[in-house]
């Protein structure tokens, strides 16, 4: 069974500028998460969907950020405009079940580095 | 005070040595502890769940205490393959019950 994706692995963009990231999450899981971890510090909780609904977005650092999950599928974390402090590592993770001590299976993560 | 505190390392041992992780966390509503384990550019993975009875798998013990929210992993005779970065991990709490809360990490490096 494949597990969570991300694309792009990397991305590279200049102050300003728009970039989207995406996630598939394991087939049938309807929770997905994003995560993101900058340089020296711990990986913090971004936003939880539960199939198209946003279950909790109290991460989300401010309004340059939309997250969406439109059928309940994949996920796209669009930054826009990006600043030099979003750049870092940011991953998604899925789980089958809302409930307490479930898994959390993660992705590769996307590096973002915005000059 | 950050919410998940843990030793901040780096740790280097020899093969076969005993190494044991410190961890604490400030949410007491906090209900669901975890390690994960971190490979080098690699995303985490679930090393094991902590529970409060304590639990084992092979060479690896966890141990929650909730009444001083503590967490602790012991590895013992440690593998060059134990070489990664240890995640403490709280989930839930307030009114956000399935995030997971992560630590710094603890880098970990097991020589021959």
């Amino acid at each position: 069974e494949a597990g969570v994706t991300q694309f792009p692995s990397h991305s590279v963009i200049e102050k300003g500028q728009t970039v989207t990231l995406r996630c598939d999450p394991i087939s049938g899981h309807d929770n997905l998460y994003w995560y993101r971890r900058v340089m020296g510090k711990e990986i913090k909780f971004l936003l939880h969907f539960v199939k198209e609904s946003k279950q909790d977005e109290s991460g989300m650092p401010n309004n340059r950020f939309l997250a969406e999950r439109t059928g309940g599928t994949y996920s796209t974390l669009k930054v826009q405009p990006a600043e030099l402090e979003d750049s870092g590592v940011y991953f998604c993770a899925s789980s089958p079940r809302l409930a307490l001590w479930e898994t959390q299976y993660f992705g590769p993560g996307t590096r973002l580095l915005v000059l | 005070r950050k919410e998940v505190e843990q030793d901040p390392g780096p740790f280097n041992v020899p093969e076969g040595a005993t190494v044991a992780f410190n961890c604490t966390y400030s949410n007491s509503a906090s209900q669901s502890f975890f390690w994960y384990r971190q490979d080098c550019r690699k995303e985490p993975k679930l090393l094991m769940s902590v529970y409060s009875s304590g639990n084992e798998d092979g060479r690896f013990t966890a141990q929650l205490n909730r009444a001083s929210q503590y967490i602790s992993l012991l590895i013992r005779d440690s593998k060059l393959s134990d070489s990664a970065t240890y995640l403490c991990v709280a989930q839930g709490g307030g009114g956000s019950n399935y995030k997971l809360t992560f630590g710094k990490g603890t880098l970990l490096t097991v020589n021959p």
